[in-house]
């Protein structure tokens, strides 16, 4: 597509539900990125991919959280069991070129937990 | 870890000078970057600078870099109501996968 796709928009759920949040990055984008941005902070890293791998999940805050790319385009990212304090804007990124560095980030999903 | 520090808010008059500042604590920090975010948008890169540079200009954009200090800043020309946004810094290296950290935004407030 023309820029960087993330539904829903925004997501409202109670606590202890599980949610999935998609990522649809520049077509023939080979990175992708997940950032998590608190109101009133900066973006978080918390994962990327290179095509369908996983190369750095650190920033994942626990095994509650997961991602996956399974055809090196589409992402998800998936919170289990969800707290209030998950509740944050997700924001994905993808990078074309390697060298740069020139992330184009989508306008983000806002997840609020009950 | 790696930091990046910024002030919180800035206001200036329509049409003054804007100058956002930035600290960071990375020394092996590849590029540095100013991102733009504006209500309900996602993040856009304005400008960013390599870190053996010094100086990047960009229309009404100049970044400076001294990377003694590990200082980074933003100045915004002849600054306009459209400018008002929140800047955010950020660092990347070059062999952690192009992985930015980002700063926690300034907030600039252009008066009329």
């Amino acid at each position: 597509g023309a820029g960087v796709s993330q539904s829903p928009r925004y997501k409202v759920t109670k606590r202890g539900q599980d949610v999935a949040l998609r990522c649809d990055p520049i077509s023939g984008h080979v990175s992708l990125y997940w950032y998590r941005q608190a109101l009133g902070q900066g973006p978080e890293f918390l994962t990327y991919f290179n095509y369908e791998a996983q190369q750095d999940k650190s920033g994942l805050p626990n095994d509650r959280f997961s991602a996956e790319r399974p055809e090196g385009s589409i992402s998800t990212l998936t919170i289990q069991r969800t707290e209030q304090r998950d509740s944050a804007m997700y924001r994905c990124a993808s990078i074309g070129g390697a060298n740069t560095g020139e992330l184009f980030f989508g306008e983000g999903s806002r997840l609020t937990v009950l | 870890g790696e930091d990046v520090e910024q002030s919180l808010f800035l206001s200036v008059r329509e049409g003054d000078s804007s100058v956002i500042n930035c600290t960071y604590t990375d020394s092996s920090s590849t590029y540095l970057y100013w991102y733009k975010q504006e209500p309900g948008a996602g993040l856009q890169l304005l400008t960013y600078i390599f870190s053996n540079m010094d100086m990047k200009q960009d229309q009404r954009l100049t970044v400076l870099l001294n990377k003694k200090d590990k200082h980074l800043s933003l100045r915004i020309a002849d600054t306009q109501t459209g400018d008002s946004a929140i800047y955010f810094c950020a660092e990347s290296t070059h062999n952690a996968g192009n992985m930015l950290t980002f700063g926690g935004g300034t907030r600039l407030m252009v008066k009329p």
